[in-house]
C-alpha cells in the first residue's frame, strides 16, 4: 500500500503570498496518477490537479503541480480568501488507491 | 452536465448493513471510459477511498474494508449503490460517490455532496 505523507500540517497565509503543499509517497509511481483535490467544509471534493502537473477546465492557473517520483507539490500562486481549504494528494496508480491526510490553508 | 446524488439511511444500527444508492442524472452511465466509486471521510479525518467499479462490472475494494463491501452498478436505473456489512461506529462518516473519468486518468472528476451516516 502506498502512504502519501503531506506536509506541513496547517499553512497560514495572507492574501497574495504563494503556497507550497508536499506530498511524499512510500514509493515510487508514474505521475499520471497523482492528484490533488481542494475541499472546502460543506462542499464536495474539487480535482485541482491530475498527472501531477495539469489541470481540468476551469481550474485557475494559479494553481500548478510539480513533481515525481515520490514527491510532489502543489503551488498556489496570489493566494486569495476563496483558496481557504483542506488539499489532498491522492494516488491511482496501485490498489488500494489513497489518499494524504490534507493540508490545511489558512488565509 | 452530470450530477450525482447520494441517498439511503442516515441511521444504522451496528452490525446492521448500511446501504446507500448514488443516482447519476445529467448523463448516462452506459458509456465507456469511467469508474463509479465511493470515498468517505470519518468525523475530524481525512478522505478514506473505500473502491469502485468499472463498467465492465469489475471492482476493486479497500483491503481495510473488502470482506465487508460490496459496490454494484444498475445501468437501467443509471445508479450505483454501496452496500458495508456488519456495520460498527468506525464506519461513521460523510460518504460521497464520485465518478472517475479516463479523461483524467480516472481521477475523481464529479462527486456528489455528500450524505452522512451514523452507526448508533
Amino acid at each position: 500500500e502506498i502512504v502519501l505523507t503531506q506536509s506541513p500540517g496547517t499553512l497560514s497565509l495572507s492574501p497574495g503570498e504563494r503556497a507550497t503543499l508536499s506530498c511524499r509517497a512510500s514509493q515510487s509511481f508514474s505521475t499520471a496518477y497523482l492528484a490533488w483535490f481542494q475541499h472546502k467544509p460543506g462542499q464536495a471534493p474539487r480535482l485541482l490537479i491530475y498527472g501531477a502537473s495539469s489541470r481540468p477546465p476551469g481550474i485557475p492557473d494559479r494553481f500548478s503541480g510539480s513533481g515525481s517520483g515520490t514527491d510532489f507539490t502543489l503551488s498556489i500562486n496570489r493566494l486569495e480568501p476563496e483558496d481557504s481549504a483542506v488539499y489532498y494528494c491522492h494516488q491511482s496508480a496501485f490498489s488500494p488507491l489513497s489518499f494524504g491526510q490534507g493540508t490545511k490553508v489558512e488565509i | 452536465q452530470l450530477q450525482l446524488q447520494e441517498s439511503g439511511s442516515r441511521l444504522v444500527k451496528p452490525s446492521q448493513t448500511l446501504s446507500l444508492t448514488c443516482a447519476v442524472s445529467g448523463g448516462s452511465m452506459g458509456n465507456s471510459g469511467y469508474t463509479w466509486g465511493w470515498v468517505r471521510q470519518p468525523p475530524g479525518e481525512g478522505l478514506q477511498w473505500i473502491g469502485y467499479i468499472r463498467e465492465s462490472g469489475r471492482t476493486d475494494y479497500n483491503p481495510s474494508l473488502k470482506s465487508r463491501v460490496t459496490i454494484s452498478l444498475d445501468r437501467s436505473r443509471n445508479l450505483f449503490s454501496l452496500e458495508l456489512t456488519s456495520a460498527t461506529a468506525a464506519d461513521t462518516a460523510l460518504y460521497y460517490c464520485a465518478r472517475g473519468s479516463v479523461t483524467y486518468n480516472y481521477n475523481l472528476d464529479v462527486w456528489g455532496q455528500g450524505t452522512t451516516v451514523t452507526v448508533s
